[in-house]
């Protein structure tokens, strides 16, 4: 299974931009990258996800490196709420879903 | 629109006990799967599974039987449980299909200590 690598953790400032990056030099073609973030005591929501291209919602944008080895996870103004561990994932092909460590983000006001 | 429901919430258990932590779904998905996070760690993936009458192993399967008889239900038994099954549970849930890009919906998990 493919793995990914991410910081343990990360520092922003409210109201601030945050780039979350993911290494994942071993994808394969079909594999999706995931994002999810866990808020204390709370089970994991899905934040975004995408294949090549970069994908926009209204929670994140996800910026996708062409050579898809690497992805950046990007909240546009981070609230406190916005503090949580976030896990950048590869999905296989068979629908498995393996969490790594994810990064801690927390907001400072 | 209840989503992924499981039950119980909290369980406490004597070391050598079984149980089973109930998994149900009602949107109709295909893909069901459970995780377990110990204290300070990421999710840990323990079965999974792709329709009825389809399961397989995850990272961490030791100790833990599954089985899914209908769409909607994937309940997770353990047989003899041990103080190191001691944990918090989560069952999630999603469609599949040949690009696999949909989203995990998560339950709220179940708390389980085991004494």
């Amino acid at each position: 299974d493919a793995k990914t690598t991410q910081p343990n953790s990360m520092e922003s400032n409210e109201e601030e931009p945050v780039h979350l990056p993911c290494n994942h030099s071993t994808i394969s073609g079909t594999d999706y990258i995931h994002w999810y973030r866990q808020l204390p005591s709370q089970g994991p929501e899905y934040v975004i996800h995408g294949l090549t291209s970069n994908v926009n919602n209204r929670m994140a944008s996800l910026a996708i490196a062409e050579d898809r080895k690497s992805s950046t996870l990007i909240l546009h103004r981070a609230t406190l709420r916005d503090a949580a561990v976030y896990y950048c994932i590869l999905r296989h092909s068979s629908g498995k879903l393996i969490f790594g460590q994810g990064t801690e983000l927390s907001v400072k006001p | 629109n209840a989503g992924v429901t499981q039950t119980p919430k909290f369980q406490v258990l004597k070391t050598g006990q079984s149980m089973t932590l109930q998994c149900a779904q009602d949107m109709n998905h295909e893909y069901m799967s459970w995780y377990r996070q110990d204290p300070g760690m990421g999710l840990r993936l323990i079965h999974y599974s792709v329709g009825a009458g389809i399961t397989d192993q995850g990272e961490v399967p030791n100790g833990y039987n599954v089985s899914r008889s209908t769409t909607e239900d994937f309940p997770l038994r353990l047989l003899s449980a041990a103080p190191s099954q001691t944990s918090v549970y989560f069952c999630a849930s999603s469609t599949v299909g040949a690009t696999t890009n949909e989203k995990l919906f998560f339950g709220s998990g179940t708390q389980l200590s085991v004494l």
